[in-house]
């Protein structure tokens, strides 16, 4: 079946590094994309979204780029810090009102951030 | 402002013992889910609901059972665990709409199944 996945599960880069973890999605109906990030012991806490007709959103310190050419989604964390350190997952929707029941997760990448 | 609460946080059970996990939100969200995660797996969605009085299946249904009788709740039920129902679950809510679709997440309960 159709499925988001990550290609890397453990992704070690040094403290002040840039980070990118990727994401391959195969549904090309999927029209809203979520990063999460989740912390040992928590749940998962949204980091930063882009819908489908954009090809780059930035936060503090985050960046989302989506190419839906080859639908693969990047997260890029600037200047890595400690509290970097997570598992990192995409989650697609394929309809951007269908709210928490509509999320699709991928299986996450462990960024760990060495000193 | 409590966001998504889940109790317990920790459970033992023995196979074939019920238990309901709760999960309260008081953002007066109109979607709420649940999600189960395992080791080496992303994040899979058991039950959900649009809406009080609404609910319907995701990806791994059996073996749980949900309702949401009111806006905050959505327990969610085992009605005879087994072992493959170790796991961690997570209660999620999202605001209804197009504009805004980040669903918050709980923290979570482990659930160990012997």
């Amino acid at each position: 079946g159709e499925s988001v996945g990550l290609h890397l599960p453990t992704l070690s880069v040094q403290e002040g590094d840039n980070s990118i973890i990727n994401c391959a999605y195969s549904n090309s109906a999927s029209d809203y994309f979520i990063w999460y990030k989740q912390e040992s012991g928590k749940g998962p806490q949204f980091i930063i979204d882009i819908r489908s007709n954009m090809d780059k959103r930035q936060g503090q310190r985050v960046t989302v780029l989506l190419n839906k050419t080859v639908k693969h989604l990047s997260l890029q964390i600037a200047a890595t810090q400690p509290g970097d350190s997570a598992v990192y997952f995409c989650a697609e929707i394929l309809h951007s009102g269908g709210g928490a029941d509509g999320l699709t997760f991928g299986k996450g990448t462990h960024l760990i951030i060495q000193p | 402002n409590a966001g998504v609460t889940q109790t317990p946080k920790f459970q033992v059970l023995k196979t074939g013992q019920s238990m309901t996990l709760q999960c309260a939100q008081d953002m007066n969200h109109e979607y709420m889910s649940w999600y189960r995660q395992d080791p080496g797996m992303g994040l899979r969605l058991i039950h959900y609901s649009v809406g009080a009085g609404i609910t319907d299946q995701g990806e791994v249904p059996n073996g749980y059972n949900v309702s949401r009788s009111t806006t905050e709740d959505f327990p969610l039920r085992l009605l005879s665990a087994a072992p493959s129902q170790t796991s961690v679950y997570f209660c999620a809510s999202s605001q209804t709409g197009t504009g805004d679709t980040e669903a918050f997440f709980g923290q979570g309960t482990r659930l160990t199944v012997v």
